[in-house]
């Protein structure tokens, strides 16, 4: 059975500075996509990035990138240059892709706060 | 396009009461789902459909049933709802393929059994 680590409940990370988010998955299936979410206070969930297990790069969208290592079972979300606004829940999710479009697995999340 | 919406928004139940949370999307989604989010807990998956006229269960499924009779709806029930299911309750909707098939999310539903 796939299984989301995220082992950091919270985090504080001065304005403008770089973060890092650690998730660890666990899956033996070879072909699976790695996902990123924030939740704002307002409560919806809003895609950030994904990662496929085949992905020769690391996946980029904009200030967020996935640092992918495949060998430990890591995809960890950097954010660069963090703003205010960036305050918010982040989870980590797995899909497995031999079986088919199974549905999102979600790690526990991390609460990120930014200071000013 | 309204993406995924979830009616009704905040809903307050006595213990044994039976509701039924609708969801509906627009963007012609093969795939819905039914999550619970709980404190500390991420979310996690109640049901799913695979297309129009098919469920499965998820990961917590107990307490609940499901129901996909138009592709673009996915009706959650609860039938005697008890304080365990005080929860904020999402949908979402997928296309079919594989990979960097992002799940879209509603706004959530937040439910109070008391």
């Amino acid at each position: 059975a796939q299984k989301i680590t995220q082992t950091q409940p919270g985090m504080f990370v001065q304005e403008k500075e770089a973060v890092t988010l650690d998730c660890t998955y666990d899956t033996s299936d070879p072909s699976y996509g790695l996902f990123w979410y924030k939740q704002p206070s307002s409560g919806e969930m809003i895609f950030l990035i994904y990662q496929g297990s085949y992905d020769q790069q690391n996946a980029t969208e904009g200030r967020y990138s996935l640092n992918f290592q495949k060998a430990r079972k890591s995809a960890n979300l950097v954010i660069s240059a963090s703003q205010l606004g960036d305050s918010a829940m982040y989870f980590c999710a797995m899909r497995e892709i031999s079986s088919g479009n199974t549905p999102l697995v979600f790690g526990k999340g991390t609460r990120l706060s930014v200071i000013a | 396009n309204a993406g995924v919406t979830q009616t009704p928004k905040f809903r307050v139940l006595k213990t044994g009461q039976s509701m039924t949370l609708l969801c509906a999307q627009d963007m012609n989604h093969e795939y819905m789902y039914w999550y619970r989010q709980d404190p500390g807990m991420g979310l996690r998956l109640i049901h799913y459909s695979v297309g129009e006229g098919t469920t499965a269960k998820g990961e917590v499924p107990d307490g609940y049933n499901v129901s996909r009779l138009k592709k673009q709806n996915f009706l959650l029930g609860l039938e005697s709802a008890a304080p365990s299911q005080t929860s904020v309750y999402f949908c979402a909707s997928s296309s079919i393929g594989t990979g960097k098939n992002e799940q879209f999310f509603g706004p959530g539903t937040r439910l109070t059994v008391l």
